[in-house]
């Protein structure tokens, strides 16, 4: 009954190479987002999304991409990987229109380019 | 540039003791200010969130202070104990379906 889950939890990869991150949501929620935590724990937002619009954190390299197959689902591509991706993602889900901004977290993805 | 400044960026209380973090903001379109606790390994999770329409906002042994005017917001944790020895992040958003502005991070450690 986990309410955001993600997968995988870890991934090691190879320079250069193209993954994907997966995220479903079972709250019933509009809104989803991905976030980025560096080495230092700083989070910042790459995307969020509804199934209207899609904003991207303008310092995001294109090589990223939000893919929402649904309105439960938010997966994010990652194309020709850097040693610099190497982070933790997580993604995260809210209701809109609710008067408050509560955003339920994933358990995040740690990615490893080497 | 960072939108919400955190101090301090570490902390150690004793057992019973009162832990404070506190945070400034500029943006005066803020109008949502959550606190995250994040354990190692794990994702951050909503502890406690308040606005603008507030000055204090109480969960058991937790509160936020709010002074609008100053731009300032703080999580105080009373009777602290080692199990609340985590990070800890203030955030601010606009309304609903925005994204969250972390600050840094205050990583607490609470000594028995």
């Amino acid at each position: 009954d986990t309410a955001v889950s993600q997968t995988p939890k870890y991934l090691v990869t190879q320079m250069g190479n193209d993954k994907s991150i997966k995220c479903e949501q079972n709250l019933g929620h509009d809104t989803m987002y991905w976030y980025k935590q560096d080495s230092k724990k700083f989070l910042k937002i790459m995307f969020s999304y509804n199934n209207k619009e899609l904003i991207i954190n303008e310092t995001v390299p294109n090589r990223f991409s939000p893919k929402s197959p649904d309105k439960a689902h938010l997966n994010l591509h990652i194309n020709s990987l850097e040693l610099g991706d190497s982070a933790v993602y997580f993604c995260a889900s809210s209701l809109a229109g609710q008067g408050v901004n509560e955003q339920f977290f994933g358990p995040g993805t740690r990615l490893t380019v080497l | 540039q960072q939108q919400v400044k955190q101090s301090p960026q570490s902390l150690i209380v004793q057992k019973g003791g009162i832990s404070i973090i506190n945070c400034a903001y500029e943006n005066t379109a803020f109008d949502y200010f959550p606190w995250y606790q994040q354990f190692p390994g794990k994702g951050p999770a909503l502890l406690i969130a308040i606005r603008p329409d507030v000055s204090e906002k109480k969960e058991g042994r937790f509160t936020i202070s709010f002074n609008k005017s100053a731009k300032q917001f703080s999580l105080h944790i009373m009777d602290s104990q080692p199990g609340d020895s985590a990070t800890y992040f203030c955030a601010a958003s606009k309304n609903s379906g925005y994204a969250l502005n972390f600050g840094k991070g205050t990583s607490l450690l609470v000594t028995p």
